[in-house]
């Protein structure tokens, strides 16, 4: 079947700008994960939705970022007023809500370029 | 931060096994250890996870010390495409849905 895709795969912008990434889970995934990852580091919690409620958003590191889902599917992380420091790769995740089984299914990412 | 220690790489000849150590000495008593990958350019892939039994699957097994605060993954015959960052990770599970906490992991080089 269809794994997690991510749109764009990769996005240019200029510091001050806004962008969006958007996440299609596998399909009947209750629960969906963003992370990021920069160079030559583990990936980094951002946000995790159960259904369409972000169930932890600890990991947004500030006002800038947010995230919906406001159909318990398809997810869209957004960013406001990017800075250079926002550049890396954002990864979606997505699992099911299956007893024994929480196995988190990745994505190709999107790279985020902030110029 | 990770609750995990491991080396930063590794070389392993191909068709040998690739052994690759975990240190998690404050594991607690409700936590797994679970291992994915991440090859070059793509998202992290789900490798296998255990709690405190050796586990066996069709990509790797998990070796867990009776003590549980370490462990090792075990690629039996190492390929080229074995090659990728090994990520150990602890948390709750299986039945939760909590996030993963990465580390650094090990880079593993398999060599022809």
């Amino acid at each position: 079947g269809a794994g997690v895709s991510q749109t764009p795969s990769n996005k240019v912008t200029e510091k001050g700008k806004y962008v969006e990434l958007r996440c299609d889970p596998i399909s009947g995934h209750t629960a969906l994960y963003w992370y990021r990852q920069s160079l030559g580091q583990g990936p980094e919690f951002l946000i995790y939705f159960q259904g369409t409620g972000a169930a932890d958003d600890s990991g947004l590191p500030n006002d800038r970022f947010f995230a919906v889902r406001p159909e318990g599917s398809v997810s869209t992380l957004k960013i406001q007023r990017t800075e250079r420091g926002d550049s890396a790769v954002y990864l979606c995740a997505s699992s099911p809500r299956l007893a024994g089984v929480n196995e988190q299914f990745f994505g190709p990412g999107t790279r985020l370029t902030v110029l | 931060d990770a609750k995990t220690t491991q080396p930063t790489s590794m070389d392993c000849a191909e068709g040998r096994a690739a052994n690759l150590p975990c240190n998690h000495s404050t594991i607690s008593g409700n936590e797994y250890v679970y291992w994915y990958r991440q090859i070059h350019s793509q998202g992290p892939q789900y490798i296998i996870h255990g709690l405190k039994n050796n586990e066996t699957n069709e990509m790797a097994s998990l070796i867990i010390t009776e003590d549980r605060k370490s462990s090792t993954l075990i690629l039996p015959h190492a390929t080229l495409r074995d090659t990728a960052v090994y990520y150990c990770i602890v948390r709750v599970g299986p039945s939760g849905n909590t996030p993963l906490v990465f580390g650094k992991g090990t880079r593993l080089s398999v060599i022809a």
